[in-house]
């Protein structure tokens, strides 16, 4: 099976500091879509950001911003002046066979 | 903005029971999708359905688990005899197009606890 990797299993930050959420995936695929979604406490799945293999062109979206990095086959993702409200669980996926692959998660927990 | 509704939002069953766990995709959506989410742990794909019928589905998914879309709205997920490792949180969710190219929008899941 062609994995996706988030080995940070649980970060915790004080409130402001910037975060980066490490995502790292197989796939043999030319083509292919990576997506970023939240997991808060509520426990629904919330969609971030969806990536086409053939953009490599970073993107930013207010504190949030994600470095895709074909060359070495991560999608990380940087939470910059982190608030309270982004303790989630963030999950990097991958699309294969008309499926989502899903990392194991990565719990981030911001403190006051 | 339009949503996945699914329905209950726990369930509480016996070993041994059927459960059927209903979710109404987003109506212009054509691809219908349930996943499972073992508490504490990452989403894992059961199923994909199009065109009436299930088009992939993942080794998880067996006989024990069906799934139907009866009256054109409703999609639903049915486990025949439900086993403990059967509790989880079940996601429903749908997308215009297939998953790579397009978004799929998520319901907010149902919780199945399985005594």
């Amino acid at each position: 099976a062609q994995k996706v990797t988030q080995a940070q299993t649980e970060i915790s930050v004080v409130e402001k500091e910037d975060v980066t959420l490490d995502c790292v995936y197989e796939t043999r695929d030319t083509t292919y879509y990576l997506f970023w979604y939240k997991q808060p406490p509520s426990g629904e799945l919330v969609f971030l950001i969806r990536r086409n293999s053939f953009d490599e062109q970073n993107e930013i979206s207010g504190r949030y911003s994600w470095n895709f990095q074909k060359s070495t086959s991560s999608f990380n993702f940087t939470i910059t002046a982190s608030q309270v409200v982004d303790s989630a669980v963030y999950f990097c996926a991958r699309e294969g066979a008309q499926k989502l692959v899903f990392g194991q998660g990565t719990r981030l927990t911001i403190n006051p | 903005e339009p949503e996945v509704t699914q329905t209950p939002s726990h369930q509480v069953t016996q070993m041994g029971q059927e459960v059927i766990l209903r979710c109404v995709p987003i109506s212009n959506h054509l691809y219908f999708y349930w996943y499972r989410q073992i508490l504490g742990q990452k989403v894992e794909f059961l199923v994909s359905f199009y065109n009436n019928e299930i088009s992939e589905k993942s080794e998880i998914f067996d006989d024990q688990f069906s799934v139907e879309r009866p009256d054109g709205s409703n999609f639903t997920l049915k486990i025949r005899s439900t086993k403990l490792e059967d509790s989880a949180m079940y996601f429903c969710a749908s997308s215009w197009g297939t998953s790579g190219a397009n978004v799929l929008t998520f319901g907010a899941g149902s919780r199945l606890t399985v005594l």
